[in-house]
């Protein structure tokens, strides 16, 4: 099946300080891949949307100049938390699809990395 | 909006069966996703509705009425391991995006 890998796993880090977290797919090409955030006990919120060689697209009220993405490969999508604060601690996912998938755009997602900052 | 609506918790006893169900506003989304979901882990595939109709997988089914803009998920022989949150996801036919509703807390008890 598709797999997604998510590196780091666990990230501690001293506030104001900037965080990059790689997402990638080993066994499949993505053409688009998605960064969701997860408060305790919520559910996924999506964050942005990335294609591979265009800009990301950000949800309403993500600021795109505090969470940098960039998608430079079609196995590769990077988040990068810049001037990262304690209200940005929280569980980062990211998904993988590619257009004409099994299920019907089924998403696969990566284990997650949990971001803790001090 | 999109808004996404399925229970807060439900609690059952191992070897029952739980109905999980889920109601979304019938505009704007290309099918239903069901994600299984362990404390700490990533989201795991369990269904994909994108016709009426119940679709059924072993232990797990999934229902769809797009009309109604309403989704099921039945567990069937509930095991200690299913305690965790289910996740009822409509994929926005703008964006290929999904959108998530709040998870449901499933506990199974002895």
């Amino acid at each position: 099946g598709a797999v997604v890998s998510q590196h780091p796993s666990r990230v501690i880090c001293k506030s104001g300080t900037s965080v990059k977290i790689e997402c990638r797919s080993l066994d499949f090409q993505a053409t688009t891949m998605f960064w969701y955030r997860q408060f305790p006990k919520q559910s996924l919120m999506l964050m942005a949307t990335s294609n591979e060689g265009s800009k990301a697209t950000y949800e309403q009220g993500v600021e795109k100049d505090k969470f940098l993405i960039n998608h430079a490969s079609l196995t590769l999508s990077t988040l990068t938390v810049t001037s990262a604060h304690p209200e940005d601690s929280s569980f980062y996912i990211c998904s993988a699809s590619w257009w004409g998938g099994a299920a019907s755009n089924e998403q696969f997602f990566g284990p997650g990395t949990r971001l803790t900052v001090l | 909006g999109q808004n996404i609506d399925q229970p807060t918790e439900m609690t059952a006893t191992e070897g029952a069966i739980v109905q999980i169900n889920c109601t979304y506003q019938t505009s704007g989304f290309n099918g239903l996703f069901w994600y299984q979901q362990h404390a700490g882990e990533a989201p795991t595939f369990l269904s994909y509705n994108v016709l009426d109709g119940l679709e059924e997988k072993g232990r797990f089914s999934s229902f769809l009425s797009r009309s109604k803009g309403y989704s099921y998920l039945l567990l069937k022989e509930l095991q200690m391991k299913d305690s965790a949150s289910y996740l009822c996801a409509g994929l926005v036919a703008a964006g290929n995006k999904l959108t998530f509703g709040g998870g449901t807390r499933v506990l199974v008890k002895p």
